[in-house]
């Protein structure tokens, strides 16, 4: 069957180190992966795509990685910060009844202590 | 950025009644419109995609009778939960693409139902 799984359902880091999020999928072959940021009772805000043939994409503080072969995405906030504290999705197209649609994990909430 | 409004952002309402949920795109036209419920601790699962001008397509598991959705015009949305139940309540985000693009999707801020 088909799954997308982020195996942390919490991390919890310190202020100014690196936290990484893993975002695995199985029976899935993604043209593209995105994350998006989660706020309490807020719909998700967009925050960088990768495509299939991109092993990274940097933006700012945030790092994505890609591995097809492994079938996998990494996350990572370099410098974290409190505010950085919050809900992370991946999501990435899968089929559906329509044709194609973002699919999403369940989140890691990421809390960063000062 | 593009911006997709909600409203209301909240609503309590007796079983039995039914709600309307908007979702607007303030500043760009949204050819497709998606709607998501959320549970707590859950990830966003897609209910449905609607196409300005024509039926909705809904996921598996999704009644149509139940969630009305209309896509009128090319920036509104609507979704109505009809006879709502305590088990409707959730968290309904709708989000909007232009030229059907999936991989550039905004999201609404979201509505949270209660249902007594």
């Amino acid at each position: 069957s088909q799954k997308i799984e982020q195996n942390s359902e919490a991390l919890n880091i310190q202020e100014g180190k690196t936290a990484t999020l893993t975002c695995n999928y199985t029976n899935y072959s993604p043209a593209y992966l995105q994350w998006y940021r989660q706020d309490p009772g807020r719909g998700p805000v967009f925050l960088l795509l990768i495509r299939e043939n991109e092993k990274e994409k940097r933006k700012e503080r945030l790092k994505v990685t890609f591995d097809t072969t492994l079938k996998q995405s990494l996350f990572h906030i370099t410098a974290s910060q409190p505010a950085d504290s919050a809900t992370y999705l991946c999501a990435l197209v899968g089929a559906n009844q329509a044709g194609t649609a973002l699919i999403f994990g369940k989140g890691t909430t990421l809390s960063v202590s000062s | 950025g593009a911006v997709v409004s909600q409203h209301p952002s909240w609503v309590i309402c007796k079983s039995g009644t039914s709600v309307k949920i908007e979702c607007r795109s303030l500043d760009f036209q949204a050819t497709t419109m998606f709607w998501y419920r959320q549970f707590p601790k859950q990830s966003l699962m897609l209910m449905a995609t609607s196409n300005e001008g024509s039926k909705a397509t809904y996921e598996q598991g999704v009644e149509k009778d139940k969630f009305l959705i209309n896509h009128a015009s090319l920036t509104l949305s609507t979704l109505t939960v009809t006879s709502a139940h305590p088990e409707d309540s959730s968290f309904y985000i709708c989000s909007a693409s232009a030229g059907g693009r999936q991989e550039t999707q905004y999201f609404g801020p979201g509505t949270r139902l209660l249902v007594l």
